[in-house]
């Protein structure tokens, strides 16, 4: 079964709104998990790296106040898109890590923006 | 820097026909190397992995991948496709120096198998 669980799985928001997504690890207490978005036709690009009860660390080129990450436990993380534009859209996905095994990989939330 | 190349950015094969899927890589010291399998609007599900030992590695859905040191490669494989195992395919290395534990993609082959 899933041990990283993603929610939502898509949602549509007006441009200008903010947009919630939930990573929750259900088998492990995970102090480290990791934020990638994924363009059409394209890999996965690591935005940011979410440490639970800190700063979540941004990869270059990322707007820490549009990518709002929280790590408030050891088995949930969020990311807030603030603001909202239709450049947002895209396939956002969470992972965590069992090192030095493989990574777990949410589900995947599917924003768009109109 | 740690790296991945996926030079295919498709490959297409008949059911029943060996399939390989061609990743290289770059990493400083010796590298922990992954294959991810991702179907349509769906997250990443783990295929098989190489941290040490021996170089041939069985994964899950009868996929394998072989890692070559010397020509710093870990292509996937699979001696007998089959329609469902159409999908993006993604080779991910992670350099176990890097106390950041994050893994780095190569581009991504898509995969197409026709009955």
């Amino acid at each position: 079964g899933a041990v990283v669980s993603q929610h939502p799985s898509w949602v549509i928001c007006k441009s200008g709104t903010s947009v919630k997504i939930e990573c929750r690890s259900l088998d492990f207490q995970a102090t480290t998990m990791f934020w990638y978005r994924q363009f059409p036709k394209q890999s996965l690009m690591l935005m940011a790296t979410s440490n639970e009860g800190s700063k979540a660390t941004y990869e270059q080129g990322v707007e820490k106040d549009k990518f709002l990450i929280n790590h408030a436990s050891l088995t949930l993380s969020t990311l807030t898109v603030t603001s909202a534009h239709p450049e947002d859209s895209s396939f956002y996905i969470c992972s965590r890590s069992r090192y030095p095994l493989a990574a777990f990989f949410g589900q995947g939330t599917r924003l768009t923006v109109v | 820097a740690q790296s991945v190349a996926q030079p295919e950015d498709q490959v297409n094969v008949a059911e029943g026909n060996p399939l390989t899927v061609k990743c290289t890589y770059s990493v400083s010291g010796n590298p922990y190397l992954f294959w991810y399998v991702q179907y349509p609007n769906r997250g990443l599900q783990f295929l098989l992995k190489y941290i040490t030992g021996d170089n041939l590695v069985k994964g899950s859905y009868g996929f394998e991948a072989e890692f070559n040191k010397s020509q710093t490669s870990f292509h996937l494989k699979k001696p007998s496709a089959l329609v469902s195992d159409s999908a993006l395919y993604f080779c991910a290395v992670r350099d176990p120096r890097n106390a950041g534990n994050m893994l780095t993609f190569g581009g991504g082959t898509r995969l197409m198998v026709k009955p």
